[in-house]
C-alpha cells in the first residue's frame, strides 16, 4: 500500500495562505470522508488538525479549513503565522488490508 | 485532560522480543478504539495497529501483521503492544493515539511516544 502524495515542501510569508494536497485513489481519500490532518512541531507529538475531511476539533484555529475533491484532499492555512511552521501529514482510512495510510508529510516554512 | 502515556521502550537485539504499554486516563477508556502509530528517526507517520474499545476486534499493518500484538486491560486503562521477532526497521518513536469516535480512523489525542530502538 502506497503512501498517500504530498508535496515535500511548501513555503509563505506571515499572514499569506498556502494549500497542502493530499492524493490518493479511489480506495482512500477518494472512496471515504475519513481524512484527517496533524500538525507535528520538532520532537513533539502529532496534534489532530482536521477530521473527516472538513471538521476541526474545538481549540484548533479557524485558520486551518480542509476541504476533497475526488481523490484529492486539501489543508488550507490563512493568515500564516510562524508557529504554524511544522510538518504537516494527512491521512485517509482505506479499504485495503492496511486500514491507515497516512502521507509521507509537507514541512511547511513560514517565511 | 486526556492524557497517554507510553513506556516500555528501549534498546532490543533483532529477533527478540519487547512489550510496550499506554496508560491512559481522563477519558471512559473502555469506550474508544486505541491505536499504535510509530515514527522512524526522521522519517514520516506510519500506522501500527488498533484494538476496539472492547478488545474484540483487532486490525495490523501489513508490516507487523504476525510479528505484532495489541491488547488492551479496561480494568487497568492500559494499552499494550507486544513486539516480536523485531527487525532493525522497527526501531522507531511509537505513540499511542486514541481513535476520535466510531472508528472512524482519526487520532484526537496522542501520547508523547516511547522510543524503540532495534540494534545488535
Amino acid at each position: 500500500q502506497s503512501a498517500l502524495t504530498q508535496p515535500a515542501s511548501v513555503s509563505g510569508s506571515p499572514g499569506q495562505s498556502i494549500i497542502i494536497s493530499c492524493t490518493g485513489t479511489s480506495s482512500d481519500v477518494g472512496g471515504y470522508n475519513y481524512v484527517s490532518w496533524y500538525q507535528q512541531h520538532p520532537s513533539k507529538a502529532p496534534k489532530l488538525m482536521i477530521y473527516d475531511v472538513t471538521n476541526r476539533p474545538s481549540g484548533v484555529s479557524d485558520r486551518f479549513s480542509g476541504s476533497k475533491s475526488g481523490n484529492t484532499a486539501s489543508l488550507t492555512i490563512s493568515g500564516l503565522q510562524a508557529e504554524d511552521e511544522a510538518d504537516y501529514y494527512c491521512s485517509s482510512y482505506t479499504s485495503t488490508t492496511t486500514l491507515v495510510i497516512f502521507g509521507a508529510g509537507t514541512k511547511l516554512t513560514v517565511l | 485532560q486526556v492524557q497517554l502515556v507510553e513506556s516500555g521502550g528501549g534498546v532490543v537485539q533483532p529477533g527478540r522480543s519487547l512489550r510496550l504499554s499506554c496508560a491512559a486516563a481522563g477519558f471512559t477508556f473502555r469506550s474508544y478504539g486505541i491505536h499504535w502509530v510509530r515514527q522512524a528517526p526522521g522519517k514520516g507517520l506510519e500506522w501500527v495497529a488498533v484494538v476496539s474499545h472492547n478488545g474484540g476486534n483487532n486490525h495490523y499493518a501489513d508490516s507487523v501483521k504476525g510479528r505484532f500484538t495489541i491488547s488492551r486491560d479496561n480494568s487497568k486503562n492500559t494499552l499494550y503492544l507486544d513486539m516480536n521477532s523485531l527487525r532493525v526497521e522497527d526501531t522507531a518513536v511509537y505513540y499511542c493515539a486514541k481513535d476520535g469516535g466510531g472508528m472512524r480512523y482519526f487520532f484526537d489525542y496522542c501520547g508523547q511516544g516511547t522510543l524503540v530502538t532495534v540494534s545488535s
